[in-house]
């Protein structure tokens, strides 16, 4: 079975740019969750969808980060403009059931990382 | 969230016994207590969770006192491949998970 999967990996944009990440949750995962890290920082939580809605967004830094899901599927979250203290590594995770803390059944993708020069 | 505290690193040589000792003073009736292992460049992975008392798997045990202000993690005759960063995170059906500094284990030859 294919875990949660992100892309790019690593991008690379000057400030001013846009960036749009990229999630795709385990299949049948209608929980989908963006946490980030940036430097030198703990890995914060950002948002929280249950299938197509957003279900949380307080962890949202600013209006210049917009996440989408539609179709309930996977996920993208955009960064416009990025600024430098944008930069860090951005993790989607998945989780079938709702508070998926009790059960730990919470699946991390491999993170993208994000350089803002 | 209930806070946690960890050590900043251990260090160990293959086949011994890892204990990372986490401390959740104000921790809520309710509150699960959660281990995450993160190797460089991966995403954090699920190892153990548990309430109250011990609980094992075939990665590692977790005790939890009576009071459950602490728990360890045991991690059994480590190998070179556990060199990791260990989380500890307390929460109940919060998936805002605060995962802090961890504790980096550093698992030498």
């Amino acid at each position: 079975e294919a875990g949660v999967t992100q892309f790019p990996s690593h991008s690379v944009i000057e400030k001013g740019q846009t960036v749009t990440l990229r999630c795709d949750p385990i299949s049948g995962h209608d929980n989908l969750y963006w946490y980030r890290r940036v430097m030198g920082k703990e890995i914060k939580f950002l948002l929280h969808f249950v299938k197509e809605s957003k279900q949380d967004e307080s962890g949202m830094p600013n209006n210049r980060f917009l996440a989408e899901r539609t179709g309930g599927t996977y996920s993208t979250l955009k960064v416009q403009p990025a600024e430098l203290e944008d930069s860090g590594v951005y993790f989607c995770a998945s989780s079938q059931a709702i508070g998926a803390v009790n059960t730990g059944e919470l699946f991390f993708g491999e993170g993208s990382r994000l350089t803002v020069l | 969230l209930a806070k946690t505290t960890q050590p900043i690193s251990m260090d160990s040589y293959e086949g011994q016994e890892v204990n990372i000792t986490c401390s959740h003073n104000n921790i809520a009736t309710n509150d699960y207590i959660t281990w995450y292992q993160q190797f460089p460049s991966q995403g954090p992975r699920f190892i153990i969770q548990g309430y109250k008392t011990k609980v094992t798997n075939e990665v590692a045990s977790l005790f939890i006192p009576a009071d459950r202000k602490s728990s360890t993690l045991s991690l059994p005759r480590v190998s070179l491949s556990d060199t990791a960063v260990y989380y500890c995170l307390v929460g109940a059906n919060d998936y805002k998970l605060s995962f802090g500094a961890g504790t980096t284990v550093t698992v030498r030859a």
